[in-house]
């Protein structure tokens, strides 16, 4: 499973544009790139997943450049309940079941 | 749908004590996975399952063991508690049908096990 690498916080003001960036440099060539938020005390959660290009839903965009050795997620117009800690995962489904590695993940804290 | 559930929500062992963890999922879901998660850090992989019957290692099993008897249950038995497994303990499931996507997890709210 691919190793990925992001930053350890970040921080940001209500209604800003968030980018977390990760990077995945020896990505696999069926490996997906998902991404979980997590709240504290709380499981993680789903947010998207892409193979190439961009990728957006009704929470997030996911910008994945043509290498696929790095990935964005885009929070448009945070607020303040988005904070929490997001987990880049790199992965396929070789080798039996949905294996995911998380790493430390990125703590964002969103503020008034 | 509850989703996935686990019991209990906290407990406190005492070293050398046994104990099981519950996992139960409502969706019909083939996988289940059990991942640990210590203070600061992301969630490490002890067991999985692919199917009722079907188990194997994760990155960190020693200490753990797991069955899968049925699709809905996937219980995880500590039997000789150390410090070292105090922890947050997550159950996830996912559907396990969609051959070349890595899919979904649902993840339970966790348990919490402190050991003394």
């Amino acid at each position: 499973l691919a190793k990925t690498t992001q930053p350890i916080s970040m921080d940001s003001y209500e209604g800003q544009e968030v980018n977390i960036t990760c990077s995945h440099n020896n990505i696999a060539t069926n490996d997906y790139i998902t991404w979980y938020q997590q709240f504290p005390s709380q499981g993680p959660r789903f947010i998207i997943q892409g193979y190439k290009t961009k990728v957006t839903n009704e929470v997030a965009s996911l910008f994945i450049p043509a290498d696929r050795k790095s990935s964005t997620l885009s929070l448009p117009r945070v607020s303040l309940s988005d904070t929490a800690v997001y987990y880049c995962l790199v992965g396929d489904v070789t080798g039996g079941g949905n294996k995911l590695t998380f790493g430390t993940g990125t703590q964002l804290k969103v503020e008034l | 749908n509850a989703g996935v559930t686990q019991t209990p929500k906290f407990r406190i062992l005492k070293i050398g004590q046994s104990m099981t963890l519950q996992c139960t999922q409502d969706m019909n879901h083939n996988y289940m996975y059990w991942y640990r998660q210590d203070p600061g850090m992301g969630l490490k992989l002890i067991y999985y399952s692919v199917g009722a019957g079907i188990t194997d290692k994760g990155e960190v099993p020693n200490g753990y063991n797991v069955s899968r008897s049925t699709t809905e249950d996937f219980p995880l038995r500590l039997e000789l508690a150390a410090p070292s497994q105090t922890s947050v303990y997550f159950c996830a499931s996912s559907a396990g049908t969609s051959g070349r996507v890595q899919e979904t997890q649902y993840f339970g709210p966790g348990t919490r096990l402190l050991v003394l």
